[in-house]
């Protein structure tokens, strides 16, 4: 099915461990998101990639790094896992070029819990 | 800062309408009003956009004001499985791209 795909589902860190959360589309989509959701809270922008070969830092950065490895995948890494990073991650595409009919796609996120 | 004003909480009986505000004063003239919703700690699903006209979709319509400072989305036959949070968005503008920017939305709660 076309659409944002996130890997793994689930993880448990211990606190210093680093790990690599993964994202693909497969909808030609210029531009990739990545975004973090706290309980009761509303998505908070980490890193963006408005199109292949380019990055850039949203709200809350700290402690991420991201690499937009084609034009299909950005990949989120933790270097060094803290307690304060336990969240929810969502990966999200869109193609702004192709007009806004159809927004912003989201994956089915990764539940990262840090200990 | 968001740039949208939400009620944090609504409910609605099944089969009625629910309608949901949205304030979004600082808009700009170009800029489209974005509704999704988020179901459980699913992500994040599209629902409808406008820009100054109403629109109509399979799930929803959207009522934008003339001077397009607020708007409301409307379901307008509420099911248990419309129970979800609705968020409203205006993008912000970061370097040369538009990002999302998602408030804390409208957690709905759909009752038989």
């Amino acid at each position: 099915n076309a659409g944002v795909t996130q890997t793994p589902k689930f993880q448990v860190l211990k606190t210093g461990q680093s790990m690599t959360l993964q994202c693909a589309q497969d909808m030609n989509h210029n531009s990739m998101y990545w975004y973090r959701q706290d309980p009761g809270m509303g998505l908070r922008l980490i890193y963006y990639s408005a199109s292949e070969g380019t990055t850039d830092k949203g709200e809350v950065p700290n402690g991420y790094n991201v690499s937009r490895l084609n034009k299909r995948e950005f990949s989120l890494r933790l270097e060094s896992a803290a307690p304060s990073q336990t969240s929810v991650y969502f990966c999200a595409s869109s193609d702004p070029g192709t007009g806004f009919n159809y927004g912003y796609t989201f994956g089915s996120g990764t539940r990262l819990t840090v200990v | 800062d968001a740039k949208t004003t939400q009620p944090p909480s609504m409910d609605c009986a099944e089969g009625r309408a629910a309608n949901l505000p949205c304030n979004h004063s600082t808009i700009s003239g170009n800029e489209y009003v974005y509704w999704y919703r988020q179901i459980h700690s699913q992500g994040p699903q599209y629902i409808i956009h406008g820009l100054k006209n109403n629109e109509t979709n399979e799930m929803a319509s959207l009522i934008i004001t003339e001077d397009r400072k607020s708007s409301t989305l409307i379901l307008p036959h509420a099911t248990l499985r419309d129970t979800a949070v609705y968020y409203c968005i205006v993008r912000e503008r970061s370097g040369g791209s538009y990002i999302p920017t998602f408030g804390r939305g409208t957690s709905l709660i759909v009752h038989p």
